[in-house]
């Protein structure tokens, strides 16, 4: 069975300095890795994926993870955080085909002015 | 084009009542997908669809709960004799059958 725990429930952090946003996954098989944010009144959007290759992947708006197998962790991560970043990120692992994707209970990322 | 769409998107339902959600997935997706997000809590999934087959429907709660989508396009998501743990988000989700999946808006369900 494959499970997601996202460590942090609430994240406050001012702007323009660094956070990392923790999800550590369980799974017996190859997943897939993805990172979801949901802004304030809008629907889930895919930010970031890990299907294979190189273990450090980018979004557009700046965040990074970085798929670490041995410690079974996907953690997110930006420099330099903007207000603009504000929302819900949800750390899920899905298996071969995109099937039953488990989703964490999320983090609410808080950027203070 | 557009992208997911779920209606309605408020729905109160006193306790007891049969609710029917709709999706409308993005044109040519063959993947749908069904969640329940509870307040506080990470999307469950429900149950898949691969066009019109129901390939898992493993998250379904309870035999009140049945979805369909008999020509591969449109699914409804149907509750019968809402209880108020029924209480929740329901997210929808479609995919061109890759790993990528597009949510639409979701429909907050209130059983009072």
């Amino acid at each position: 069975a494959q499970s997601v725990t996202q460590l942090d429930s609430q994240v406050p952090v001012f702007e323009e300095a660094p956070v990392e946003l923790r999800c550590n996954y369980s799974s017996s098989v190859s997943v897939y890795l993805f990172w979801y944010v949901q802004y304030p009144n809008q629907g889930l959007q895919l930010l970031l994926k890990y299907l294979s290759g190189s273990t450090l992947v980018k979004s557009i708006n700046g965040f990074e993870a970085e798929f670490n197998k041995s410690q079974t962790s996907f953690h997110l991560r930006k420099p330099s955080v903007h207000i603009s970043d504000t929302a819900e990120y949800f750390c899920a692992v899905g298996g071969l085909g995109g099937f039953k994707t488990i989703f964490g209970a999320g983090t609410r990322l808080f950027v203070k002015a | 084009g557009a992208g997911v769409s779920q209606s309605p998107r408020y729905k109160v339902a006193k306790r007891g009542q049969d609710v029917a959600l709709r999706c409308d997935p993005i044109s040519g997706h063959v993947s749908l997908f069904w969640y329940q997000q509870a307040l506080g809590q990470g999307p469950e999934f429900l149950t898949y669809f691969q066009n019109e087959a129901q390939l898992d429907k493993s998250g379904l709660p309870s035999d009140r709960f049945f979805a369909e989508r008999p020509e591969g396009s449109v699914s409804t998501l149907k509750i019968q004799r809402t209880q108020q743990e029924d209480s929740a988000v329901y997210l929808c989700a479609s995919s061109p059958l890759t790993d990528t999946q597009y949510f639409g808006p979701g429909t907050r369900l209130t059983v009072l």
